[in-house]
């Protein structure tokens, strides 16, 4: 099992342009999600999606979307890529379940914007 | 709402003595607790987890975390460091009310470990 995957590992924007980060998990989970991270920050939730074909925004949704058409992948577009959306982001997966909600993370992808 | 403090930003030990990286919560609830390691340019890693049960909680590599409901603390330690456990530890929570399980994480603490 590859367990959870992201694509590219790496990415460099100019402002205004868009691009799509693909996640994919082989773990049948119901649950995902995509944090950013940011250097004395810690994660921060971006948006998340508790079954395919939902979405619901997390603490940091503003210049970025998301879709959840197939169970194993979760979409993260942003539309106009700013500056600040410099970050590293990271995918994670998860069981529908509050005893079992270890969520199981991705390698991340490393997006500058210029 | 629920918030995660992890006092030091960068913990630096010797090589064979005590890690202590602590964890404190906000939760009018007491929630289910993780830690997260991450090495260099890698994702996160599950070192351990509270949900019930027992409050000393073991989890890989030697690590354990204590919950205490009175201090609202998850402290994480290792009786003896090793190189190998320099990293970057997150702690994190998650409200057993919500059924999205989202995860609140704390801002990190590095650990360095000196030879």
């Amino acid at each position: 099992n590859a367990g959870v995957t992201q694509t590219p590992k790496f990415r460099v924007l100019k402002t205004g342009q868009s691009m799509t980060l693909l996640c994919a998990q082989d773990m049948n989970h119901e649950y995902m999600y995509w944090y950013r991270q940011d250097p004395g920050m810690g994660l921060r939730l971006i948006h998340y999606s508790v079954g395919e074909g939902t979405t619901a925004k997390g603490e940091v949704p503003d210049g970025y979307n998301v879709s959840r058409l197939k169970k194993q992948n979760f979409l993260l577009g942003l539309e106009s890529a700013a500056p600040s959306q410099t970050s590293v982001y990271f995918c994670a997966s998860s069981y529908a379940s509050g005893a079992y909600n270890e969520q199981f993370f991705g390698p991340g992808t490393r997006l500058t914007v210029l | 709402a629920q918030s995660v403090t992890q006092l030091g930003s960068h913990v630096s030990v010797s090589e064979g003595a005590l890690v202590l990286l602590r964890c404190n919560y906000s939760s009018s609830v007491p929630p289910y607790l993780f830690w997260y390691v991450q090495y260099p340019n890698q994702g996160l890693q599950l070192l351990l987890k509270y949900t019930t049960g027992a409050t000393l909680v073991k989890g890989i590599n030697g690590f354990e975390a204590e919950f205490k409901k009175s201090e609202t603390s998850f402290h994480l330690t290792k009786p003896s460091a090793h190189m190998s456990d320099a990293a970057e530890y997150f702690c994190a929570v998650s409200d057993q009310r919500d059924s999205s399980y989202k995860l609140i994480f704390g801002s990190g603490t590095r650990l360095l470990v000196r030879p």
